[in-house]
């Protein structure tokens, strides 16, 4: 099946700093990869779509100068959390979508960004 | 905009016995439901999906039904281990160019040997 990655894994930062999380699929194209938080024991909450190429498109709510999204190829998408205070503290999940000839909706998922802002 | 349900949040059954989780959603244009099981500090998989033009989809001990006219979809797992021990995700979409997922608030199964 489709791969993909996330880095890093875990990330511990001081409040005020900026962290950069990137989603790579490693066995497909993407032109369409999603960011997702989740707080414990809730459900997966979009944050934004990233679009290759474009600017990507955010969720009522989500600001976008806090959230940085940048999808420079069909395999990379990059989330930079900016000046990042305590409650920016979650964990972040990408996801990207496998389009082929028949079936262009199925999101794969990264393994998650662990990120605890002091 | 979408709007998915789950029932039950959580679920406990014995090893070997079914388990049933209920999503409804609203929005009638949504014609593409996928199942995601999560284990504890692990990324979503991908289960099982239905797209709109199927009633029903089985893969070994685990089926999905999709009723389009009442607007609600089932996740049914069959012999159940305590390998299924996990938080599942139900999902619907397809209705936006983007391929957008709109996630019900999850279900916690237990399966006690």
């Amino acid at each position: 099946g489709a791969v993909v990655s996330q880095h890093p894994s875990r990330v511990i930062c001081k409040s005020g700093t900026s962290v950069k999380i990137e989603c790579r699929s490693l066995d497909f194209q993407a032109t369409t990869m999603f960011w997702y938080r989740q707080f414990p024991k809730q459900s997966l909450m979009l944050m934004a779509t990233s679009n290759e190429g474009s600017k990507a498109t955010y969720e009522q709510g989500v600001e976008k100068d806090k959230f940085l999204i940048n999808h420079a190829s069909l395999t990379l998408s990059t989330l930079t959390v900016t000046s990042a205070h305590p409650e920016d503290s979650s964990f972040y999940i990408c996801s990207a979508r496998e389009e082929d000839r028949f079936f262009t909706d199925t999101q794969y998922f990264g393994p998650g960004t662990r990120l605890t802002v002091l | 905009g979408e709007n998915v349900e789950q029932h039950p949040s959580t679920l406990s059954v014995q090893e070997g016995d079914s388990a049933v989780i209920k999503c409804t959603y609203s929005d009638s244009a949504s014609n593409y439901f996928p199942w995601y099981k999560q284990e504890l500090g692990k990324r979503p998989q991908l289960i099982i999906d239905i797209r709109s033009n199927v009633g029903e989809k089985k893969d070994q001990r685990i089926a999905v039904t999709l009723n389009k006219t009442a607007k609600h979809f089932s996740l049914h797992i069959t012999e159940t281990q305590p390998e299924d021990s996990a938080v599942y995700f139900c999902a619907a979409g397809g209705s936006d160019s983007w391929g957008k997922l709109q996630f019900g608030a999850g279900t916690q199964v237990v399966v006690t040997p």
